[in-house]
């Protein structure tokens, strides 16, 4: 089983501020399948990110995917108000072939 | 507009059967492009995959639940569904279905998610 361990657990900043959020696998993930996700209080999760660094359909540049191998990256810009929620990373391949991390808390500072 | 919706009871008793079907508006379940799954998430909790389905009925489980679920497909009501059985208080969550891109794999648009409670 690829283990998705996302760090931090929370992340306390300001709107305005860089958020940098890391999402680290036990074994090599392809990068045509790491994907990242928003998640509000009461709604179903968002892709953001695909393919490591492609951003979905409507998703502001604001946010961007990097990495390879077993490291990768999702950066926030400059947070909005709206951007403050839980994040998870997510890859395919391996068994269990679909797998999500824990998730990384952005709430305001 | 894709769109997808589950649907089922909200409260399972121990040791029954959870059913949940996800019916699909805006595109077609018989797609070659795409896959098609389930997601729980306990309250508080993160996300699990469950297990997904192929239009063909080519079925992908979670191994640490696969002997308890099913996925199956109609395509002629362009909706799959979800039971798994024997059921405990561990397996209350909010249920989602999403579609799956075959060129990413990822789940590109989901359901609003219902929760099911498991409680005598």
């Amino acid at each position: 089983e690829v283990v998705l361990t996302q760090s931090p657990g929370t992340l306390s900043l300001s709107p305005g501020e860089r958020a940098t959020l890391s999402c680290r696998a036990s074994q090599s993930v392809s990068t045509s399948y790491l994907a990242w996700y928003q998640q509000k209080p009461g709604q179903a999760p968002r892709l953001l990110i695909y393919g490591a660094s492609s951003r979905a359909t409507g998703i502001p540049d604001r946010f961007s995917g990097s990495g390879s191998g077993t490291d990768f990256t999702l950066t926030i810009s400059r947070l909005e108000p709206e951007d403050f929620a839980v994040y998870y990373c997510q890859q395919y391949g391996g068994s269990p072939p679909w797998t999500f991390g824990q998730g990384t808390k952005v709430e305001i500072k | 507009q894709l769109q997808l919706q589950e649907s089922g009871p909200g409260l399972v008793k121990p040791s029954e059967t959870l059913s949940l079907t996800c019916t699909v508006s805006g595109d077609s379940i018989s797609s070659s492009y795409y896959y098609w799954g389930w997601i729980r998430q306990p309250p508080g909790k993160g996300l699990e995959w469950i297990g997904s389905t192929y239009y063909s009925g080519s079925t992908y489980y979670n191994p640490s639940l696969k002997s308890r679920v099913t996925i199956s497909v109609d395509t002629s009501k362009n909706q799959f569904s979800l039971k798994l059985s024997s059921v405990t208080a561990a397996d209350t969550a909010v249920y989602y279905c999403a579609r799956i891109p075959l060129t990413a794999r990822d789940f590109d648009y989901w359901g609003q998610g219902t929760l099911v409670t498991v409680s005598s």
